[in-house]
């Protein structure tokens, strides 16, 4: 089932913050957060497990409450190299014991001068 | 080497042709996949390789066959497609397929761009 992302889309100038949210009605093993810039291949930002963890890489940090079934990405301080369209991944394994990850609907951000 | 390369980059192919797509990773990964991009969409899961073994199959028609050579090598075949499987095809890797974990992301190529006449 294809998590939920909101917003869809966010422009914000450099320096400013943005958070993006994930949320699934299903159980989640993990969250898995991605970047992808226009023509290019998604570029992976991190992953979050169950467990309430957070995470952080530069001045990109997310959470994932695994009771509230949720992830947030948090951009601060944005860097005109943050636009792209950001997708959530939520993670289920399937009968077969393997790995599946749904990407959310993603949120475009673009940040300009 | 942290590369996911795909051949071709571009592909135009008309209904009744037979086509592969190529996907070939270094990074010691047992676990492969095959995406499919539709433009301003999510990437959509296809097909699951884990230890060279087909493990998911998400339902995707039959004109559309993958396969895994050895470790390293992902194709995926293509005979009389619709037009409407024109899209960005991605393969990705990653170190396993079974049980999450920390060290599960996913490394994409940069995608076979696929055009249906």
């Amino acid at each position: 089932q294809q998590p939920v992302q909101s917003p869809q889309a966010v422009i914000l100038r450099e320096g400013e913050d943005a958070v993006i949210n994930c949320s699934s009605s299903k159980a989640l093993y993990s969250v898995h957060w991605y970047r992808q810039k226009h023509g290019e291949a998604p570029v992976f930002l991190m992953i979050l497990l169950k467990g309430g963890e957070q995470k952080g890489h530069d001045k990109i940090s997310a959470s994932f409450n695994e009771k509230k079934q949720q992830s947030s990405l948090y951009l601060t301080a944005s860097q005109l190299s943050y636009s792209g369209t950001y997708f959530c991944g939520t993670e289920a394994v399937d009968s077969g014991g393997y790995q599946k990850v749904t990407f959310g609907i993603g949120t475009k951000l673009q940040v300009i001068p | 080497d942290t590369e996911v390369t795909q051949t071709p980059k571009h592909l135009v192919m008309g209904m009744t042709n037979k086509k592969s797509l190529k996907c070939e990773q270094h990074m010691g990964h047992r676990a492969m996949y095959w995406y499919k991009q539709k433009a301003k969409k999510p990437p959509e899961l296809m097909f699951v390789y884990s230890y060279e073994k087909l493990s998911i199959n998400e339902s995707v028609p039959s004109r559309f066959s993958p396969e895994c050579p050895n470790s390293s090598l992902l194709n995926l075949h293509l005979h009389a497609l619709q037009p409407e499987d024109s899209a960005l095809y991605l393969c990705a890797s990653s170190q396993e397929a079974t049980l999450p974990s920390s060290y599960n992301e996913q490394f994409f190529g940069p995608g076979t761009r696929l055009t249906v006449l």
